[in-house]
C-alpha cells in the first residue's frame, strides 16, 4: 500500500541551527502539506502546497520556515534557525485531487532543540 | 471561525464493549467534511473514518461508525467490539470548506484505554 514517507525520524539539534524535514508523499498525490504537534499538543496546521506554490499557511509559518519540492517527489521543511519552541513532531501528509480525500500522513520527524 | 472540540481528555472502556467519543465543531461552511483520526504510541496518525455535510448516511468503516447530527453540530466516533489495540488518542478533525485546499483542523484528542 502506498505511504508518505519521512526523514530523518528523530533530529537532535542546537537552537539556532537549520533543519530540513524531508517527505516523500504518495507519488499520485496533488496536495501537500505540514502539521506539527508539540508533545501532548493537538495536531496543528503549518502550510498546504499545490501545484508547487504555498496555498494556505498558518500564523506559526513564520518568515524561520520554508518549503520546497525540488523534485517531483520529495517535499522538504526548511526552518533556517531553529528555537526551543520548535521542538515538536513534524508530519508530512498528501492526498489526492478528489473532494473528499483524506489526507494522508506519514509516520512523523520528531525534532528536539537543545 | 472553524473550531473543533473534544471534551473527554481521556477514557476507558472494557474489552470487547462498545465505546463513544464525542466531537463537536463550529463552522459556518455549508460544505465541509468531518475526519477522525487514530494515533497510536509510536506516533503516526491513521485515517479511521470521513463523513461529508452532505451525506445522509452515517459513515461506517468496519467497527467504525460516525454518528453524525448536523443540527447540533456534532460527529461522534462509535467503535464497537472495543480491542486492545484501540487503546490510542483519537482526533477529531473538519476540512474547511470550498476554497482551501483541503487543510485539516484538528481536535485536541481523547486518549482511549481498553482496559482487558
Amino acid at each position: 500500500e502506498p505511504e508518505v514517507t519521512q526523514t530523518p525520524s528523530h533530529q537532535v539539534t542546537q537552537m539556532g541551527q537549520e533543519v530540513i524535514l524531508r517527505c516523500v508523499p504518495i507519488s499520485n498525490h496533488l496536495y501537500f502539506y505540514w502539521y506539527r504537534q508539540i508533545l501532548g499538543q493537538k495536531v496543528e496546521f503549518l502550510v498546504s502546497f499545490y501545484n508547487n506554490e504555498i496555498s494556505e499557511k498558518s500564523e506559526i509559518f513564520d518568515d524561520q520556515f520554508s518549503v520546497e519540492r525540488p523534485d517531483g517527489s520529495n517535499f522538504t521543511l526548511k526552518i533556517r534557525s531553529t528555537k526551543l519552541e520548535d521542538s515538536a513532531m513534524y508530519f508530512c501528509a498528501s492526498r489526492d485531487g478528489t473532494n473528499t480525500g483524506e489526507l494522508f500522513f506519514g509516520e512523523g520527524s520528531r525534532l528536539t532543540v537543545l | 471561525a472553524q473550531k473543533i472540540t473534544q471534551t473527554q481528555p481521556g477514557m476507558f472502556v472494557q474489552e470487547k464493549e462498545a465505546v463513544t467519543l464525542d466531537c463537536t465543531y463550529d463552522t459556518s461552511d455549508q460544505s465541509y467534511g468531518l475526519f477522525w483520526y487514530k494515533q497510536p504510541s509510536s506516533g503516526e496518525m491513521i485515517f479511521l473514518i470521513y463523513q461529508g455535510s452532505y451525506d445522509e448516511q452515517n459513515a461506517t468503516e468496519g467497527r467504525y461508525s460516525l454518528n453524525f447530527q448536523k443540527a447540533r453540530k456534532s460527529a461522534n466516533l462509535v467503535i464497537s467490539a472495543s480491542q486492545l489495540g484501540d487503546s490510542a488518542m483519537y482526533f477529531c478533525a473538519m476540512r474547511k470548506g470550498r476554497g482551501s485546499q483541503g487543510n485539516l483542523i484538528f481536535g485536541k484528542g481523547t486518549k482511549l484505554s481498553v482496559k482487558p
